[in-house]
């Protein structure tokens, strides 16, 4: 079974339309997050949740709409797609978001590929 | 903020041992992590280091000196399976998230 896993895996669409990316993880992690990875390979934090309450919500346009239905799920909802939000978009789960708890280690999903024509 | 600084490409040969270096600046220091992602895939975890010192796991180790903001990922006995991109990362500071480095991307050749 995959621990942290994400659909759809490659997503092609024209600018202005509406996507969403769809996380579940099955390990009874509390946290979970969305990472952004750029062509350069630059992985940066979106958002955070913890047991389905927002923690981290980065400098992020209001375009994308985290939603965390459950402690297992975490979706993202992208609004009026624009050319540079093509990238690859990674899911990852942790079982603490606290400080000072020790190793907050990251499982990633696969990645969803979205390219924005 | 966070500032995670490191090599953008390193090459090597297959049975070399190769060092990645990693200097950040943070403030609430809880951590340093190794990840390993190679091309089309999700990030791995290697290793984390939060005292000062040297950790080994089989052939990779990492090394951490928080007094100089500077840690180290070796690798020994290099394998072509090796080739991949590797990320140093640390905690934001409210220690809810891990930043990354830009990652190293290590090609290793026969």
């Amino acid at each position: 079974d995959t621990a942290v896993s994400q659909t759809p895996k490659y997503l092609v669409t024209q600018m202005g339309n509406d996507k969403s990316i769809k996380c579940e993880q099955n390990l009874g992690h509390d946290t979970m997050y969305w990472y952004k990875q750029d062509s350069k390979k630059f992985l940066k934090i979106m958002f955070s949740y913890n047991n389905k309450e927002l923690i981290i919500n980065e400098t992020v346009p209001n375009r994308f709409s985290p939603k965390s239905p459950d402690k297992a799920h975490l979706n993202l909802h992208i609004n009026s797609l624009e050319l540079g939000d093509s990238a690859v978009y990674f899911c990852a789960s942790s079982q603490e978001s606290e400080r000072d708890s020790g190793a907050n280690v990251l499982t990633f999903g696969a990645g969803s590929r979205l390219t924005v024509l | 903020g966070q500032n995670i600084d490191q090599p953008t490409e390193m090459t090597a040969t297959e049975g070399a041992i190769v060092q990645i270096n990693c200097t950040y600046q943070t403030s609430g220091f809880n951590g340093l992590f190794w990840y390993q992602q190679h091309a089309g895939e999700a990030p791995t975890f290697l290793s984390y280091n939060v005292l000062d010192g040297l950790e080994e796991k089989g052939r990779f180790s990492s090394f951490l000196s928080r007094s100089k903001g500077y840690s180290y990922l070796l690798l020994k006995e290099l394998q072509m399976k090796d080739s991949a991109s590797y990320l140093c990362a640390v905690y934001n500071q409210a220690g809810t998230a891990l930043i990354f480095g830009k990652g190293t991307t290590l090609s290793v050749s026969s």
